[in-house]
């Protein structure tokens, strides 16, 4: 049951270097959303999508960070330059799409990005 | 500032005891509520919703109380498979939006043989 894809799974650059990190919904959804997750600060929200559209950014810790969403089956973080404190998992994750609202997430497999 | 807070850990137990651990959340309008399971190095998954009577699958059995604004996990007959990072999950949005879900920090649990 594969309901999200994200690619790479891992990912080292170094420092300055432009990251693109990919998320491919399978399963029918209406919000996208993109997470950071650290040890010291645990699951951080940083974008999320409804119908493909950005609805909030307040969490994109800085202008380094964009997100797009270009249509349903498809969405980019990307960092631009990337900083080794940016060093993290990414999350991407879906809801909707027939569940009931408020329900849980389904969480993709995780990029882990290692800035040096 | 809403919070999810959770006790972080480890908590060793033996295989086949039974465990608890409590989650409290500060938006007393919060309207659903899970628990998620997080494998190391794997992404969170849901392991079950706390609903408001309480409910229990197998051997795990979820709480809520909203006057004191906490929710619980307990685990029995624990397994060596139980280990894992179990991370409270609280949505404030009113109506349940999927839009507001706000993630604990998570407690480590260890199953020691």
């Amino acid at each position: 049951d594969a309901g999200v894809i994200q690619s790479p799974r891992h990912e080292v650059t170094e420092m300055g270097q432009e990251v693109t990190l990919r998320c491919k919904p399978i399963s029918g959804h209406d919000y996208l959303f993109w997470y950071r997750q650290t040890m010291m600060r645990g699951l951080e929200l940083l974008i999320y999508f409804n119908n493909n559209v950005p609805i909030d950014d307040s969490g994109m810790p800085e202008d380094r960070f964009s997100a797009k969403m270009p249509n349903a089956s498809f969405s980019t973080l990307k960092i631009q330059p990337s900083e080794p404190r940016d060093s993290a998992v990414y999350f991407c994750a879906i809801q909707g799409g027939g569940q009931r609202r408020g329900y849980g997430y389904t969480f993709g497999s995780g990029t882990r990005l290692t800035v040096v | 500032r809403k919070e999810v807070e959770q006790d972080p850990g480890p908590f060793n137990v033996p295989e086949g005891a039974t465990v608890a651990f409590n989650c409290t959340y500060s938006n007393s309008a919060s309207q659903s509520f899970f628990w998620y399971r997080q494998d190391c190095r794997k992404e969170p998954k849901l392991l079950m919703s706390v609903y408001s009577s309480g409910n229990e699958d197998g051997r795990f059995t979820a709480q809520l109380n909203r006057a004191s604004q906490y929710i619980s996990l307990l685990i029995r007959d624990s397994k060596l498979s139980d280990s894992a990072t179990y991370l409270c999950v609280v949505n404030e949005r009113a109506g349940g939006g999927a839009d507001g879900l706000t993630f604990g920090k998570g407690t480590h649990l260890i199953i020691q043989p």
